[in-house]
């Protein structure tokens, strides 16, 4: 299986910021990497997938990037809905997902 | 608007069983495979398998062979998991989702969950 890792398990930022969220795979997975939010009440919404596509309906402030092992989904201009945590998934193989990163207001 | 119902709570007495129903509509429900994915204690998710609801077909962790069956039912667009022989460790909340046509294994829309609980 494909280990995916978010070395950072919370993050606290304030509104306005540019934060960015890490995730990296034990081996390449040529870009098939995906980003879901989940809020509080458990509500799991796919924002980017294939790396850097926006799932529809995702505010244009949510972005992602990366290649090979590292990829990385970037918040700009943080607002209070977007408490939550965030988790990378891998669809190169069977999937795997990252173990969450949760993001907080400072 | 592509919507997943999942049912409510369960509480299960270990050793049991419990069949958990996602309920889809919006869509055609044999044009896209579903998904299953447990998240133990608010932490990490980790994926069950999926169904092609066409055929029957299955692709299963290896993790949860044995564990886990899916199942459809076309005539009410229904998906179903069966769980067996529970343990605390099956304490969770599972999620049914679909990849609503891409090829990235991108899992486009969710349920809302439905929580398991084992205990006696």
């Amino acid at each position: 299986d494909i280990q995916m890792t978010q070395t950072t398990s919370s993050l606290s930022a304030s509104l306005g910021d540019r934060v960015t969220i890490s995730c990296r795979a034990s081996q390449d997975i040529s870009n098939y990497l995906n980003w879901y939010q989940q809020k509080p009440d458990g509500t799991v919404k796919l924002l980017i997938y294939y790396t850097s596509r926006l799932h529809s309906g995702v505010p244009s402030r949510f972005s992602g990037s990366g290649s090979g092992t590292d990829y990385s989904l970037t918040i700009s201009n943080l607002e209070q809905e977007d408490i939550a945590t965030y988790f990378c998934q891998q669809g190169n193989t069977l999937p795997t997902f990252g173990s969450g990163t949760k993001l907080e207001i400072k | 608007e592509v919507l997943l119902q999942q049912s409510g709570p369960e509480l299960v007495k270990p050793g049991a069983s419990v069949k958990i129903p996602c309920k889809a509509s919006g869509y055609t429900f044999t044009d896209y495979n579903m998904d299953w994915v447990k998240q133990s204690h608010g932490k990490s998710l980790e994926w069950i398998g999926d169904i092609n609801p066409n055929n029957g077909g299955t692709i299963y962790n290896q993790k949860f062979k044995g564990k886990a069956t899916l199942t459809v039912d076309k005539s009410s667009s229904t998906a179903y998991m069966e769980l067996r022989s529970l343990t605390s460790e099956d304490t969770a909340v599972y999620y049914c989702a679909i990849k609503y046509g891409n090829p990235y294994y991108a899992m486009d829309y969710w349920g809302q969950g439905t929580s398991v609980t084992v205990s006696s």
